[in-house]
């Protein structure tokens, strides 16, 4: 079993839904949660990061993270069709300094379009 | 300013032949990774080098992969009797330093092994 769990899709939603989702992760280490945004033959970009259990919003995106149920979610409001890319949800575990390890366990990406 | 560079873009190889790839970062990050994507595997994490401490090599699939960071800078990922197995996205990412939040990704190296 891996680390990290996302279903793959692919997600088809119409313009202006919301969208949403998620990840699994059987590691108990892991403090550090990212969703990272990657568009066809490109490299993967940042979109959100958060520390431990919470939510954290910015714009239209809304991560959530619960580490009782191991489990953190990605939210898309009113979503476009230039959302339309693979969403990686990443993590890491947390050095003895407080800091993030650099070493990020991805989950396998969702396939996500957004059609007009 | 410039993004973290790979080169080749694409790299056509018979199988046990020896390839590298090589990763630019951006300028004054100190820490570089390498990452291969495979069709329904999401990202693998391979080695971490930060500043002048050892590199953790601990995702490496086999002896036959190995990387170095010369100067500080370029790092290059070497693939020894490469088997069709190898063909993938190499993925070279960097940060300002170990333990910051966000990795930069270059455009990736995408492998074939024939």
């Amino acid at each position: 079993q891996k680390e990290v769990e996302q279903d793959p899709g692919p997600l088809s939603v119409p313009e202006g839904a919301i969208v949403s989702l998620n990840c699994t992760y059987s590691n108990s280490a892991f403090q550090y949660f990212m969703w990272y945004r990657q568009y066809s033959r490109k490299g993967p970009e940042l979109l959100m990061y958060t520390y431990s259990s919470g939510n954290k919003e910015d714009g239209r995106f809304t991560a959530q993270v619960d580490k009782s149920s191991k489990y953190i979610s990605l939210f898309i409001r009113d979503s476009q069709p230039s959302d339309s890319a693979t969403y990686l949800c990443a993590m890491s575990a947390e050095t003895a300094g407080g800091t993030s390890y650099g070493k990020l366990t991805f989950g396998q990406g969702t396939i996500l379009t957004v059609h007009p | 300013g410039a993004g973290v560079s790979q080169s080749p873009s694409n790299k056509v190889t018979e199988k046990g032949k020896d390839v590298e790839l090589r990763c630019d970062p951006i300028s004054g990050h100190t820490a570089l990774y390498w990452y291969r994507q495979s069709l329904g595997q999401g990202l693998e994490f391979l080695i971490y080098f930060q500043g002048n401490s050892a590199p953790d090599k601990s995702g490496l699939p086999s002896d036959r992969f190995s990387a170095e960071r010369t100067g500080g800078s370029v790092s290059t990922l070497t693939i020894q009797r490469t088997q069709q197995e190898d063909s993938a996205v190499y993925l070279c990412a960097s940060s300002p330093r170990s333990g910051y939040n966000e990795q930069f990704f270059g455009p990736g190296t995408r492998l074939t092994v024939l």
